[in-house]
């Protein structure tokens, strides 16, 4: 696609719910970021993917996170048992390659009640 | 591991006057790349300037220009002939050359443009 595209853009869900965020990276970009950004602060890093191998996960703050990339383009981020501390902006981008610039999302806006 | 630190969190110039907003950064690495993002009410976030650590000279895109001290760990964004568009929260990042691509981000200074 033209740019990346993430969806939901906004998702309000209960506590204790598992919700599925996807990023749709741009087209042929190799590398895939998960950020998420609390209000007032800079992103901090999630995971990453190159192709469809999980390269990093040392950000996902606790097992109820999980990401995956099953066939090098889509990615989904999962929160499972949703806490209302997991309330924030999570961002995706893609780069070409591990040089290049990140382009980055819209966003999905998690709010859990 | 590395860390970028934005001590602005505000900051306000006039229309068409310059403005300098501070980041320092530490890492023991010796190749690595520095950016400048912004973030506007929308909340996209947009890539303004990049620096090669490995480049002396610095970096200049149109109005917006950087002043990069590789021995003291600081890479400033001077914006010039501020305009009301440039309104919104700026974000300094650090990535490595090698090993983990992400970037680690300061905590971002807020620059409001007055008219």
């Amino acid at each position: 696609g033209a740019g990346v595209s993430q969806s939901p853009r906004y998702k309000v869900t209960k506590r204790g719910q598992d919700v599925a965020l996807r990023c749709d990276p741009i087209s042929g970009h190799v590398s895939l970021y998960w950020y998420r950004q609390a209000l007032g602060q800079g992103p901090e890093f999630l995971t990453y993917f190159n192709y469809e191998a999980q390269q990093d996960k040392s950000g996902l703050p606790n097992d109820r996170f999980s990401a995956e990339r099953p066939e090098g383009s889509i990615s989904t981020l999962t929160i499972q048992r949703t806490e209302q501390r997991d309330s924030a902006m999570y961002r995706c981008a893609s780069t070409r390659d591990s040089n290049t610039e990140a382009f980055f999302g819209q966003g999905t806006r998690l709010t859990v009640v | 591991a590395q860390t970028v630190t934005q001590s602005q969190p505000e900051m306000s110039v006039q229309e068409a006057e310059t403005v300098t907003l501070s980041c320092t950064y530490d890492t023991s690495e010796s190749d690595y790349y520095l950016f400048w993002y912004k973030q506007p009410p929308s909340r996209q976030m947009i890539l303004v300037i990049r620096q090669e650590a490995y480049k002396q000279q610095n970096a200049t895109e149109n109005r917006f220009s950087v002043n990069f001290q590789k021995a003291a760990k600081s890479f400033s964004l001077k914006i010039s002939d501020s305009q009301l568009g440039d309104a919104a929260m700026y974000f300094c990042a650090y990535r490595s050359a090698a090993g983990r691509r992400a970037l680690t981000f300061g905590s971002g200074t807020r620059l409001q443009v007055q008219p």
